[in-house]
């Protein structure tokens, strides 16, 4: 595609509720990122994929999130059990080669747990 | 641990003002720096930088690291309100983490 969207872009939830956002990283990337940005802060990783491989999952803030990536293309970010603490825009970027860094991100989704 | 630390925090300048920005980092297993700049919606790219002392530059926007002081300062001469933003800067690890900073607020009065 022409960039990276994401989807929802804007989410309420109840708290105790899962959530699975969605990423559509431009076409060629192979390179896949997932970020937490709270109000003020700079995004925080979470994870990232290389094609469908997800060498690294250390940002992960607890086993209440998982992410996805079957196919190596879309990518889904769960949250399971939301608590309030989650509430933060959670964006996604994607980037040709890992090696690049030249990261290109989408506009986020802005997740709030009520 | 790791981090990166952007000053100043924010910064309001007139039309035409010069600007410096400034990251400094403590990461292990530092790769590149890098510059964004954040608008209303996502973070766009700017610059890359892994090899100290050399100048990158695009337009009026400039950026330098420095790694026996472990930092990078960003540059933007004859500053437009345009230019009004969140500038981020992050530091790419070996292993492909990435850190980012809480970036510094640039308003741009005419």
């Amino acid at each position: 595609g022409a960039g990276v969207s994401q989807s929802p872009r804007y989410k309420v939830t109840k708290r105790g509720q899962d959530v699975t956002l969605r990423c559509d990283p431009i076409s060629s990337h192979a390179t896949l990122y997932w970020y937490q940005q709270a109000l003020g802060q700079g995004p925080e990783f979470l994870t990232y994929f290389n094609y469908e491989a997800q060498p690294d999952k250390s940002g992960l803030p607890s086993d209440r999130f998982s992410a996805e990536r079957p196919e190596g293309s879309i990518s889904t970010l769960t949250i399971q059990r939301t608590e309030q603490r989650d509430s933060a825009m959670y964006r996604c970027a994607s980037s040709q080669l890992a090696v690049s860094y030249e990261q290109y991100f989408g506009p986020g989704t802005r997740l709030t747990v009520t | 641990e790791d981090k990166v630390v952007q000053s100043p925090l924010s910064l309001v300048v007139h039309e035409g003002d010069t600007v410096t920005l400034n990251c400094s980092y403590e990461v292990t297993n530092f790769r590149s720096l890098l510059w964004y700049k954040q608008e209303k919606k996502a973070p766009t790219f700017l610059f890359m930088l892994t090899s100290s002392g050399i100048e990158k530059k695009s337009g009026r926007l400039s950026s330098i690291l420095d790694k026996k002081e472990l930092s990078s300062i960003l540059n933007i001469t004859a500053t437009q309100t345009g230019d009004s933003a969140i500038y981020l800067c992050a530091v790419a690890k070996t292993g492909n983490q990435f850190y980012f900073g809480t970036g510094t607020s640039l308003t741009v009065i005419p």
